[in-house]
């Protein structure tokens, strides 16, 4: 069955770095999202992109994250400069239209 | 804005029991509802969707209604075990935005 798979499951890193979280999402999927999940929080909207650009971002969004996909199969997304409040689980995800989403196991990103 | 509410935050129950996890939200206009399930430090697993036009879907002992109309959707598990023990989430498909709001989720214990 497909899948939308991430790397790494879990990443430290000190404030101030710069971080790239991995996603590849379902193959034939036109949609893929970011959404991040603060502990004991919701699940929350990051972004979404389609046909090559950003078609929606939430104000958690600013100018530190940036989203990218380099080839076919690969959906990034980057934080330039890590605050210890990004640390969060984040998740990617992917639909064929306004039809079922599938999400990823996520990427633990700890920052100290 | 759509919210996206879930009610109750816990439950803990016996083995065997049947339970409903209620969701609501505030904008009609949807394109879907998801329920997905996330066990602790997990991902998020895609269980049901429901499309605006449908009433119900049902997958093994797990049946979710929608009343567009009233906002509200309601997910039916029969016969709990152990095993479901997790959070269950709500997320609706805004059709006036292309992104999934969650719920806080509902957490569920059954006890054997």
């Amino acid at each position: 069955e497909p899948e939308v798979t991430q790397t790494p499951s879990h990443q430290v890193t000190q404030m101030g770095q710069e971080v790239i979280l991995r996603c590849v999402p379902i193959s034939n999927h036109l949609y893929f999202y970011w959404y991040r999940q603060i502990l004991g929080q919701k699940v929350e909207f990051l972004v979404s992109f389609y046909n090559n650009e950003i078609s929606e971002k939430s104000e958690i969004f600013d100018d530190q994250f940036s989203v990218e996909r380099p080839d076919g199969s690969n959906f990034t997304l980057k934080i330039r400069s890590t605050k210890l409040e990004d640390s969060a689980m984040y998740f990617c995800a992917s639909t064929l239209q306004a039809t079922e989403a599938f999400f990823g196991q996520g990427t633990r990103l700890t920052v100290v | 804005k759509q919210e996206v509410t879930q009610i109750p935050a816990a439950l803990s129950v016996p083995e065997g029991e049947n339970l409903v996890l209620n969701c609501s939200f505030t904008d009609s206009a949807i394109y879907n509802l998801q329920w997905f399930r996330q066990d602790p430090g997990k991902g998020l697993t895609s269980l049901l969707l429901i499309q605006s036009s449908q009433r119900e879907q049902t997958s093994g002992r797990l049946n979710a209604s929608l009343d567009k109309s009233s906002g509200r959707s309601t997910l039916y598990i029969a016969a709990s075990q152990p095993g479901d023990s997790a959070t269950y989430l709500c997320a609706v498909y805004s059709s006036n935005t292309g992104k999934l709001i969650f719920g806080q989720g509902t957490t569920l214990q059954v006890k054997p």
